[in-house]
């Protein structure tokens, strides 16, 4: 059973800092990650799909690098808007898998 | 503009059945895999099911598997969710997702995300 495990669970930044997410798969799983935010109350937004490519209208702040079992979404300069949770997700065989979620919470 | 609305959650006995609906517009909703994913309250994101472009192939998570079933009307621009044997940990906010994986004309394009969400619909189990 594939697993992906985020971290840290939370972290706490302040706006104009730099944010590094983790996404660890427990087998490899390529480039088939992608990242999503979401807010209360609203549906999932996706930021970057095949693990570095962004999602159309997603600022370049935000970035996706890794391949295989590791995975790092970093936002390079903390704005106001996001501070949300952030998941990983995957896909192996037409089977999908979040992550945990990781909690970006204003510090 | 390009939308998914979902609908058809409510409140449901244990044991009973319900069906989600995803109305698509905007864009051809027949090329495009689609998915559901859910939400308990309080908590992440889980996976449900994924159906291709034609309806042809249809994956499930394990803990649905053998008591939902997805569906697609090309059609009607319509995906579906059945829901049956419902249980309390069923309750969630259940979304439809455009993936990104899409064929034209014998040609596909593959790609991992989703990149339009609905604003979900809730189910609720409960006697």
């Amino acid at each position: 059973e594939m697993v992906l495990t985020q971290s840290p669970a939370t972290l706490s930044l302040s706006p104009g800092e730099r944010a590094t997410l983790s996404c660890r798969a427990s087998q490899s799983v390529s480039n088939y990650l992608a990242w999503y935010q979401q807010k209360p109350g609203q549906a999932p937004r996706l930021l970057i799909y095949d693990a570095s490519n962004r999602a159309t209208d997603i600022p370049p702040r935000f970035s996706g690098s890794g391949s295989g079992t590791d995975f790092t979404l970093t936002i390079s300069s903390l704005e106001p808007e996001d501070f949300a949770v952030y998941y990983c997700q995957q896909r192996t065989n037409w089977v999908y898998t979040f992550g945990q979620g990781t909690k970006l919470e204003i510090k | 503009q390009v939308q998914l609305v979902e609908s058809g959650g409510g409140v449901v006995q244990p044991g009973r059945s319900l069906r989600l609906s995803c109305a698509a517009s905007g864009f051809a909703f027949n090329i495009y895999a689609m998915h559901w994913v859910r939400q308990a309250p309080g908590k992440g994101l889980e996976w449900v099911a994924v159906i291709s472009f034609d309806g042809g192939s249809k994956f499930y998570a394990d803990s649905v598997k053998g008591r939902f079933t997805i569906s697609k009307d090309n059609s009607k621009n319509t995906l579906y969710l059945q829901l049956n044997s419902l249980r309390a940990d069923d309750t969630a906010v259940y979304y439809c997702g455009r993936d990104m994986s899409h064929c034209i004309g014998g040609n596909c394009y593959s790609a991992h995300g989703a990149d339009v969400w609905g604003q979900g619909t809730t189910v609720t189990v409960s006697s």
